[in-house]
């Protein structure tokens, strides 16, 4: 079974800070994501990893940055944290081509 | 403009009755994923359909996937409040970016 975990289920964090969100995959796929979900937006695209070190801009770069320096993890900056950046953050991994993905559970971060 | 048109976006019902959820595009996809969600977690794969015309049986749910390529069904028989979640369908595009693109979900409660 693919296992998909995320670093933390539920951050607090405040107006200014940095924040880091990690993701680890356990199967040696090639392509991780980072979405965020908000009610009536569905799951959006930040950015998209199809190989370490390389990354490609999702639907909403702004406001973010990523690293992938090894295969299995895929880290989300948020550079400056802002209250519209309160979301559901979610990763997944993908073995490559079009195939399917496999989630993590999520990280529910507020910005206050 | 959403690639994947989801529909309906809500759907409550009583326990025991069946549902047809449809997921449309103009755009012929290669495959096709159906995911569900519960509250709080992140989605979990169902099924993938690749074969125009291909149907897929899961228990009570069965997947369809338009012989175009460009449309799919989920329909589910005799619902149990276990079905309750948040369903998506996803997908890439043929000929086009390797870039996964969801519907916007649709969700179902079901009542007991």
């Amino acid at each position: 079974d693919v296992k998909v975990t995320q670093s933390s289920r539920y951050l607090v964090k405040r107006t200014g800070e940095k924040v880091f969100l990690e993701c680890v995959q356990d199967m040696d796929h090639e392509n991780m994501f980072w979405y965020r979900q908000d009610p009536g937006l569905g799951l959006r695209l930040i950015y998209f990893s199809y190989d370490v070190k390389m990354k490609e801009k999702g639907d909403i770069p702004e406001g973010y940055s990523v690293s992938r320096e090894k295969k299995e993890r895929f880290s989300l900056i948020l550079e400056s944290a802002s209250t519209n950046q309160t979301s559901m953050y979610l990763c997944a991994s993908r073995r490559g081509g079009m195939g399917e993905q496999y989630f993590g559970p999520g990280t529910r971060l507020t910005v206050t | 403009t959403q690639l994947l048109e989801q529909s309906p976006q809500f759907l409550s019902i009583q326990e025991g009755e069946n549902l047809t959820v449809y997921c449309n595009s103009s755009s012929v996809f290669s495959s096709l994923q159906w995911y569900r969600q519960e509250p709080g977690e992140g989605p979990v794969l169902l099924v993938t359909v690749v074969t125009g015309g291909e149907v897929k049986k899961l228990k009570r749910l069965t997947f369809q996937f338009g012989d175009a390529r460009k449309d799919s069904s989920l329909h589910i028989t005799a619902a149990q409040t276990g079905d309750t979640g948040l369903y998506l369908c996803a997908g890439a595009p043929s000929g086009g970016s390797y870039i996964p693109t969801f519907g916007r979900g649709t969700s179902l409660i079901v009542h007991p």
